[in-house]
């Protein structure tokens, strides 16, 4: 079983629509949890970074951490065409990140 | 603009040979990391590097070797190249450890091994 899983979707939304994309993880000793969004033939772009449980808004998009139930999610508010892209979580393991496979979301106008 | 660079973008081998991936940051970062992306494993730790001349293994080290003589490059070697090293390679870094280790990442090489 792998430590972070994660959806690889594809997700399809129309313009303007709330969109929840999550992970679960395994490792109770995870403390620092990423997002990263990443378009086509690009590298990963840091989007929102949240240190143990809690939330953290920034513009159109919240990250919530629940640590007792080892899970993580990122909403996005009124979803545009260019959220159009694969969004990785991450968390912070020493030294180096733990990724989960990346949802694809895809967003229609 | 200062960041990380990565070089080349696209390069295609064959098997059995040796092949040489370039990351360059601007930032004077002290870690700098390699990582692969693949299909259904998402990205991978290959190695990294806390200083100059100061480099560890990640989670899947082997068949490449890395150096660093300078902080601001860490090239990524494939020594002698297999199908299984297709691949497409970032490069990350991040000043030091303290905080949540937010990595930078430059754009990727797209490698395959024929």
């Amino acid at each position: 079983q792998k430590e972070v899983e994660q959806d690889p979707g594809p997700l399809s939304v129309p313009e303007g629509a709330i969109v929840s994309l999550n992970c679960t993880y395994s490792n109770s000793a995870f403390q620092y949890f990423m997002w990263y969004r990443q378009y086509s033939r690009k590298g990963p772009e840091l989007l929102m970074y949240t240190y143990s449980s809690g939330n953290k808004e920034d513009g159109r998009f919240t990250a919530q951490v629940d640590k007792s139930s080892k899970y993580i999610s990122l909403f996005i508010r009124d979803s545009q065409p260019s959220d159009s892209a694969t969004y990785l979580c991450a968390m912070s393991r020493y030294p180096g990140l733990i990724f989960g496979t990346g949802t694809r979301l895809q967003v229609f106008p | 603009d200062a960041g990380i660079t990565q070089s080349p973008r696209y390069k295609i081998t064959e098997t059995g040979r040796q092949v040489t991936l370039m990351c360059h940051q601007t930032w004077s970062h002290s870690y700098m990391f390699w990582y692969r992306q693949d299909l259904g494993h998402g990205l991978r730790l290959i190695y990294y590097s806390a200083a100059a001349d100061i480099t560890d293994k990640g989670e899947v080290p082997d068949g490449y070797v890395v150096s660093r003589s300078k902080t601001e490059n860490f090239p990524l070697t494939l020594e002698s190249a297999t199908r299984s090293q297709t691949s497409v390679y970032f490069c990350a870094s991040i000043r030091g450890l303290a905080g949540g280790n937010e990595q930078f990442f430059g754009p990727g090489t797209r490698l395959t091994v024929l």
